[in-house]
């Protein structure tokens, strides 16, 4: 079983469309994030989440509005999007609120054209 | 901003060498994380050395930390085609519990 699942893998899309990927995990954890690498391969931080409760939101867009129903599962809403937005997005998770091992996804490959 | 960079930004080797590159950092941290990531894949967590270690072994795996130069070293011995992926170094800075933050990473290719 996949510890970390999110959905879907390529996302193709226009311009000022919204879309949502989505995350899932089966360990238990008490934390997920949202992590977006870009073309150079950096990968920066978004959000977390911590049973539910939004801890860090970095300087990112409010077209970003991620939604946590339940500490096994986080998603990620995009409105409005810019060509900008184009990024592979990675969902992870750990145990703890300290991010001493994180669990990512296998990534979304988003292509805004 | 970015917090850690790794040096170099890619490097290519035969298989059975040796593969070391190099991670700085500009604040103090609580720890920091080795990450392997295969093309197309999520990160995979390779190893973990706290603030107060300065070595740690793991399989092949061996990593130093140097706080006064606030700098890491990651080896990988015997390197084999699989070890080919990009390897990325990872913070949890002191001042921002609950923050990772990642280079750019090292590309490594292993040639048979």
């Amino acid at each position: 079983d996949t510890a970390v699942s999110q959905t879907p893998k390529y996302l193709v899309t226009q311009m000022g469309n919204d879309k949502s990927i989505k995350c899932e995990q089966n360990l238990g954890h008490d934390t997920m994030y949202w992590y977006k690498q870009d073309s150079k391969k950096f990968l920066k931080i978004m959000f977390s989440y911590n049973n539910k409760e939004l801890i860090i939101n970095e300087t990112v867009p409010n077209r970003f509005s991620p939604k946590s129903p339940d500490k096994a599962h986080l998603n990620l809403h995009i409105n409005s999007l810019e060509l900008g937005d184009s990024a592979v997005y990675f969902c992870a998770s750990s145990h703890t609120g300290s991010p001493e091992k994180l669990f990512f996804g296998s990534g979304t490959q988003l292509s805004v054209l | 901003s970015q917090q850690g960079e790794e040096d170099p930004q890619a490097l290519s080797i035969q298989e059975g060498e040796n593969a070391t590159m190099n991670c700085s950092y500009k604040t103090s941290i609580n720890n920091l994380q080795w990450y392997r990531q295969n093309s197309g894949r999520g990160l995979v967590h390779l190893i973990l050395i706290r603030s107060n270690e300065r070595e740690k072994h793991s399989g092949r795996l061996r990593v130093t930390l140097d706080t006064s130069k606030k700098s890491s070293s990651l080896l990988i011995t015997a390197s084999r085609a699989a070890d080919t992926a990009s390897y990325f170094c990872a913070t949890e800075q002191t001042d921002s519990w609950g923050k990772l933050q990642f280079g750019a990473g090292t590309q490594v290719v292993v040639t048979p």
